[in-house]
């Protein structure tokens, strides 16, 4: 048990389009969701937390208006990187809190996005 | 603030080997510690943690124990499979199960 998805595993867009990319846990409820960007061989960087039912905090340095989230529901969120550029090419992963696995956090696969 | 330093990669070593990647981290309070492992194609998993100084880690043969006074917690396996092939992340928690990653550390043990 414990499995976060995140779909699709590659996204493909063209400068000035938005690119959608949702995160799923599997088997369990998450109130919390969060949401990191990883370049290429560098740690992963904390975007912002998605809380389900509430706006989601973002960490300093993060355009709130650029990279949207929503956490519709106990089990699903989603992040919208607008009018996205070459430079937010990246990895994008998402990891989902297990209220009942002592707060651990599980990790999706990650979504690869190309802008063009 | 927080933040998390790991033995730069990548490492290649044969089966039976000893495994150590270095960690140590600058924090405020007591973060919690935590090894992930990331295995190709796959998610990060929670390898180990340690909640509190001197308090050791241990899963699937790797081991880390908390070093308050060194700032450390560095990630050993005694003798490594070619199974054990991954890339390995450092991490500290904060209260608000936030986590700060080293940059990872890529793994790969040769037969």
């Amino acid at each position: 048990g414990a499995v976060v998805s995140q779909h699709p595993s590659r996204v493909i867009c063209k400068s000035g389009t938005s690119a959608k990319i949702e995160c799923r846990s599997l088997d369990f409820q998450a109130t919390t969701m969060f949401w990191y960007r990883q370049f290429p061989k560098q740690s992963l960087m904390l975007m912002a937390t998605s809380n389900e039912g509430s706006k989601a905090t973002y960490e300093q340095g993060v355009e709130k208006d650029k990279f949207l989230i929503n956490h519709a529901s106990l089990t699903l969120s989603t992040l919208t990187v607008t009018s996205a550029h070459p430079e937010d090419s990246s990895f994008y992963i998402c990891s989902a809190l297990h209220g009942q696995r002592g707060d651990e956090q599980f990790f999706g696969p990650g979504t690869r996005l190309t802008v063009l | 603030g927080n933040s998390v330093t790991q033995m730069e990669g990548p490492v290649t070593l044969s089966e039976e080997a000893f495994l150590t990647i270095n960690c140590t981290y600058t924090a405020t309070g007591y973060p919690s510690l935590f090894w992930y492992v990331q295995y190709p194609g796959e998610g990060l998993q929670l390898l180990l943690k340690a909640t509190k100084a001197d308090d050791k880690g241990s899963n699937k043969g790797f081991e880390a124990t908390y070093r308050k006074e060194t700032t450390s917690f560095h990630l050993e396996k005694g003798s490594v499979q070619v199974s054990d092939s991954a890339v390995y992340f450092c991490a500290l928690g904060r209260n608000d199960y936030k986590l700060s990653f080293g940059a990872g550390t890529t793994v790969t043990v040769r037969a």
